[in-house]
């Protein structure tokens, strides 16, 4: 059975504070991993992964795929109280799109 | 609207009733999922469309559950006889085809109460 596990469930940093977070993934036929951010109801996106040992950036946030540690971390550095979010990790196991998602990871990030 | 439109964003309703969950996505967009998102875990997916066929339908948890599109544009999730363990948010994303990147709706929330 395809599986998501991420790591940890759930954190809690100081502001300035620099944080790792972890998926591992078993999946049949492995498309892409993703990671969402989720504030309130509606995910929203960050990264795609397709190729191993690339990594991708936005501002303060950065994730890498390790496809052969079936892997992927999301580095978040100076962290920030607006931070604060379900960090959900979904791998594309098909050509449909269907997505398969990990339980999530609480961040809060306080003042 | 220039995102994924899910109505109502609540809906509170008494075991046993049937509900119906509407999601419309953005304009143009082909593929169609809906995912079910429980306390405490990362959404599940249901069912997605390519067009106006349920091209999958095997996250369905069981037969009181449908969706249905029948123009290709909005669907939506039909539950009978809710039970208290069907309480969740209900996620809708599209995307402008299979495969390629899903914006996801506000959701609703459902409470069977």
């Amino acid at each position: 059975e395809d599986k998501v596990v991420q790591s940890p469930l759930s954190l809690v940093v100081h502001e300035g504070d620099t944080v790792t977070l972890n998926c591992s993934y078993e999946v049949t036929n492995f498309r892409s991993l993703l990671w969402y951010k989720q504030e309130k109801k509606a995910p929203t996106f960050l990264f795609m992964l397709t190729s191993s040992g690339i990594e991708k950036k936005s501002g303060r946030l950065s994730s890498i795929l390790d496809k052969k540690e079936l892997s992927s971390i999301l580095n978040i550095t100076a962290t920030q109280t607006g931070d604060s979010a379900i960090y959900l990790c979904a791998v594309k196991a098909s050509n449909t799109g269907k997505l398969i998602f990990g339980q999530g990871t609480t961040l809060q990030v306080k003042p | 609207g220039a995102g994924v439109s899910q109505t109502p964003s609540n809906k509170v309703t008494e075991k046993g009733k049937y509900v119906e969950l509407r999601c419309d996505p953005i304009s143009g967009h082909t593929a169609l999922y809906w995912y079910r998102q429980s306390l405490g875990q990362g959404p599940e997916f249901l069912i997605y469309f390519q067009g106006t066929g349920a091209a999958d339908d095997s996250g369905l948890p069981n037969d009181r559950f449908f969706a249905v599109r029948p123009e290709g544009s909005v669907s939506t999730l039909k539950i009978q006889r809710t039970e208290r363990g069907d309480s969740a948010v209900y996620l809708c994303a599209s995307s402008p085809g299979a495969g390629l990147r899903a914006f996801f709706g506000q959701g609703t929330r459902l409470t069977v109460v």
